[in-house]
């Protein structure tokens, strides 16, 4: 049965700081692994989506990796904006579509 | 910009009454989804729809829940009889073409 955690629980930084939020997850057979972001009392927007078969996607200041056999994937954030603040989570997904959801990193970025 | 929408925002029952969940997926989405969030815990998947039938669903999604397409737009999801426990943040979900989910923001459903 698939497992998703993530570490750390939560991170402050101070504005324009580079910073790493992990993800690890137990089984490797994953279909593909997705990046969210949740406002507090808002629904999940995606950020990135890495399929099995890639290693990493980008979106702007966004880059995600995903290595199958360590069972890792990383969301690296640069330059961070006080409007990065939100909770960061990381889904395995089933073919189809069903995610498997880590607890979530929350962000706060400090001006 | 098509976004899944959900009503309503909040729903407040009682224990043992009936609650339908109301969402319109994104109109050229071909998968629909229902996932749970309790307070300060995991985002949980519940089912997933496909043409117009059930093609996964969890452990959660037991003989207390439906799921129905009613008509080309609306996506529901029903609890029969309705614990303390399924207090929690509802999400409805819809697939696009290149499997990235687009969320709606939620129905906090509150049984008393």
């Amino acid at each position: 049965k698939q497992e998703v955690t993530q570490i750390p629980a939560a991170l402050s930084v101070p504005e324009g700081e580079n910073l790493v939020l992990n993800c690890s997850f137990t089984d490797s057979a994953i279909y593909n692994l997705q990046w969210f972001r949740q406002d507090p009392g808002k629904g999940l927007t995606s950020l990135l989506l890495i399929q099995s078969s890639q290693r990493e996607q980008t979106s702007g200041r966004l880059n995600a990796s995903l290595d199958k056999s360590s069972g890792r994937s990383t969301l690296y954030i640069a330059a961070s904006q006080p409007g990065d603040s939100a909770t960061y989570l990381c889904a395995g997904g089933g073919s189809q579509g069903n995610l498997i959801f880590g607890k979530g990193t929350k962000l706060s970025v400090k001006p | 910009e098509p976004e899944v929408t959900q009503t309503p925002s909040h729903q407040v029952t009682q224990m043992g009454q009936e609650v339908i969940l109301r969402c319109v997926p994104i109109s050229n989405h071909l998968y629909f989804y229902w996932y749970r969030q309790i307070l300060g815990q995991k985002v949980e998947f519940l089912v997933s729809f496909y043409n117009n039938e059930i093609s996964e669903k969890s452990e959660i999604f037991d003989d207390q829940f439906s799921v129905e397409r009613p008509d080309g737009s609306n996506f529901t999801l029903k609890i029969r009889s309705t614990k303390l426990e399924d207090s929690a943040m509802y999400f409805c979900a819809s697939r696009d073409s290149n499997e990235k989910l687009f969320f709606g923001s939620g129905t906090q459903l509150s049984v008393l």
